[in-house]
């Protein structure tokens, strides 16, 4: 049982570049989340998901997309990356029934020059 | 809408004393209050809960009051360790309607280190 799992650990971008980070959870949780971390501002939320196939936007989805096409995955996207987006970006699942106990993965380190 | 400010850090304190790092809210209904803890290189881990007034959360020697007459969810340790040196971070869910689908408010994060 590996938990969640996020892929990869670290990456560098340029200004414009695209890339997918990519979440996996083993748990058969319903819910996942995409969180960002930046110094003195705790985790924000992204984007969310409450079943396969549906996604929506958290609290600073701008510059992001995101896709649910199998339970156990999710997808963030970077279109066109920004200096703005240098973050640490963690993945988070739950159960339906147990909502507030979100499960966190590793985190990915994210430079964008 | 909902915010969650914690004391300011970093803490650093010599192992077995004692731990407290402030944490308030401001939200709308009757929210679950929550505390998360980070350690290097990992992503967070659940430390404690509380979903109503009065509860007392506790874990690993750690506990935390939910007071919504002073809306505050402190966290105390009487005696830490080396090893509880971490970021915890204090967070909330607002469960009004039931339409919050967990999302959780964090506060900023408080960076704890204990000497030996």
């Amino acid at each position: 049982n590996a938990g969640v799992t996020q892929t990869p650990k670290f990456r560098v971008l340029k200004t414009g570049q695209s890339m997918t980070l990519l979440c996996a959870q083993d748990m058969n949780h319903e819910y996942m989340y995409w969180y960002r971390q930046d110094p003195g501002m705790g985790l924000r939320l992204i984007h969310y998901s409450v079943g396969e196939g549906t996604t929506a936007k958290g609290e600073v989805p701008d510059g992001y997309n995101v896709s649910r096409l199998k339970k156990q995955n999710f997808l963030l996207g970077l279109e066109s990356a920004a200096p703005s987006q240098t973050s640490v970006y963690f993945c988070a699942s739950s159960y339906l029934q147990v909502l507030n106990e979100q499960f966190f993965g590793p985190g990915t380190r994210l430079t964008v020059l | 809408g909902n915010s969650v400010t914690q004391m300011e850090g970093p803490v650093t304190l010599s192992e077995e004393a004692f731990l407290t790092i402030n944490c308030t809210y401001t939200a709308t209904g009757y929210p679950s209050l929550f505390w998360y803890v980070q350690y290097p290189g990992e992503g967070l881990q659940l430390l404690l809960k509380a979903t109503k007034a009065d509860d007392k959360g506790s874990n690993k020697g750690f506990e935390a009051t939910y007071r919504k007459e002073t809306t505050s969810f402190h966290l105390e340790k009487g005696s830490v360790q080396v090893s509880d040196s971490a970021v915890y971070f204090c967070a909330l869910s607002d469960q009004a309607g039931g339409t919050s689908y967990g999302k959780l408010t964090f506060g900023q994060g408080t960076i704890l280190t204990v000497h030996p």
